[in-house]
């Protein structure tokens, strides 16, 4: 597609549901990166794959945390047992990871609220 | 780790001035410098990159620099307009494309 596809914009969930948040890449491009801005506050980087394979996790903020990606394709970002300190916009990005110039497109985000 | 920091954390102009937008990094072994714009309610967009090699990068009426050896990179906008009312995030990249942001900028640019 022409750029970063996220989905749902919005998504208010009750705590202690399941949510999921998917994320579709720009064609081609190999790496994508989860972040996560909470209201006020910066953008904190959550889980980052190359292809299929995620070689950092480390910023899942709690095993309730978890993401997959199919391929280079569409990755979706799973939260259960949702809190309300979960609420906040949840960013996707891609980039094309030749080695030389990773720069970063990112989507419009999926803002979840948790009530 | 990597801390990035922003200065100042917001800033209002009348139209037609400059705006200088400075971002500081704590470790200098980083890939590149990306300086974004988000505005409320979306995503992020893209404005400039800038690799560790290079020391400034311009579009149109923004230019930014990189010094690595200070730590310190800066957003130039000229002859600031209304639209250009947004917050500016700079982020640090390492060689695996992972950002560290800043908290951002947020300008008020008034007619």
């Amino acid at each position: 597609g022409a750029g970063v596809s996220q989905s749902p914009s919005n998504k208010v969930t009750e705590k202690g549901k399941d949510v999921e948040l998917r994320c579709d890449p720009i064609s081609g491009h190999t790496a994508l990166y989860w972040y996560r801005q909470r209201l006020g506050q910066g953008l904190e980087f959550l889980i980052y794959f190359q292809g299929n394979s995620a070689p950092d996790k480390s910023g899942l903020p709690s095993d309730r945390f978890s993401a997959e990606r199919t391929g280079e394709s569409v990755s979706t970002l799973t939260i259960q047992r949702t809190q309300q300190e979960d609420s906040a916009v949840y960013l996707c990005a891609s980039s094309l990871f030749t080695g030389l110039l990773p720069e970063a497109f990112f989507g419009q985000g999926t803002r979840l609220t948790v009530v | 780790k990597q801390e990035v920091t922003q200065i100042p954390a917001a800033l209002s102009v009348p139209e037609g001035e400059n705006l200088v937008l400075n971002c500081s990094f704590t470790d200098s072994a980083i890939y590149n410098l990306q300086w974004f714009r988000q505005d409320p309610g979306k995503g992020l967009t893209s404005l400039l990159l800038i690799q560790s090699s290079q020391r400034e990068q311009t579009s149109g009426r923004l230019n930014a620099s990189l010094d690595k050896s200070s730590g310190r990179s800066t957003l130039y906008i000229a002859a600031s307009q209304p639209g250009d009312s947004a917050t500016y995030l700079c982020a640090a990249s390492d060689s695996w494309g992972k950002l560290q942001f800043g908290a951002g900028t947020q300008v008020v640019v008034t007619p």
